[in-house]
């Protein structure tokens, strides 16, 4: 079975510009959620979705924003990127909320310029 | 509510044991713990709901003590395979929704 596949998995953008970040989960999991782990620290959490529904957001401004489709894959958007945006974004799927273990995704290296 | 791990690294020979620790300020509902090698996605190694239990998995087990918001994470008998850095990631009683807060991991070196 495929794993948690996210595309792409290396970017580089220019302050200003917009990103989108995709994520496929594994067959049969509803639930995704998207983190940020700046090197040397643990993955912080920014986005839950189940059900196509957000189910928890983390503290991060109003230029990350995401959605969860009916196939439950899912996007991560960021507006207006800033240098400190630069970081490796991993995605997690999981079979439903709580209680249960998360496959997290290889990620995808953000690099702002 | 960012968890706290000790120690931050670590430097074992094969066949050593290791003990890394996870504290909380907050209510627990649950700890996850992970291990993230250069380079890889963190792989999932167990999750522990409140209660006080403890699991284990080959020669990885862990505990986690409800009552002290803090769950240890036990290597016995370490292997170079063990080598990374160990996360726990935490959800909190009461939170209304999945959130894990990760702490800034412990790095866990294995040598011949």
């Amino acid at each position: 079975d495929a794993g948690v596949t996210q595309s792409p998995t290396h970017l580089i953008k220019t302050r200003g510009q917009h990103v989108t970040l995709r994520c496929s989960p594994i067959s049969g999991h509803k639930s995704v959620s998207w983190y940020q782990q700046v090197l040397g620290q643990g993955p912080q959490f920014i986005f839950q979705y189940y059900e196509k529904e957000e189910r928890g957001r983390g503290n991060f401004p109003d230029r990350f924003s995401a959605r969860q489709f009916p196939n439950y894959s899912s996007e991560l958007n960021v507006n207006a990127l800033l240098l400190g945006d630069s970081a490796l974004y991993l995605c997690a799927s999981s079979l439903q909320v709580g209680d249960t273990e998360a496959f997290f995704g290889q990620g995808t290296r953000l690099t702002v310029v | 509510q960012q968890p706290v791990q000790s120690p931050q690294a670590v430097i074992l020979r094969e066949g050593e044991d290791a003990v890394i620790n996870c504290s909380s300020s907050k209510a627990l509902y649950s700890v996850h713990w992970y291990r993230q090698k250069h380079g890889e996605a963190p792989v999932f190694l167990m999750i522990l709901l409140k209660g006080g239990e403890q699991k284990g998995h080959d020669k990885i087990s862990a505990s986690f003590n409800e009552k002290k918001q803090q769950s240890s994470l036990y290597l016995t008998a370490s292997q170079l395979s063990y080598s990374g850095t160990y996360f726990c990631g935490t959800e909190l009683s009461g939170a209304g929704s999945y959130q894990l807060t990760f702490g800034k991991g412990t790095k866990l070196s294995v040598i011949p």
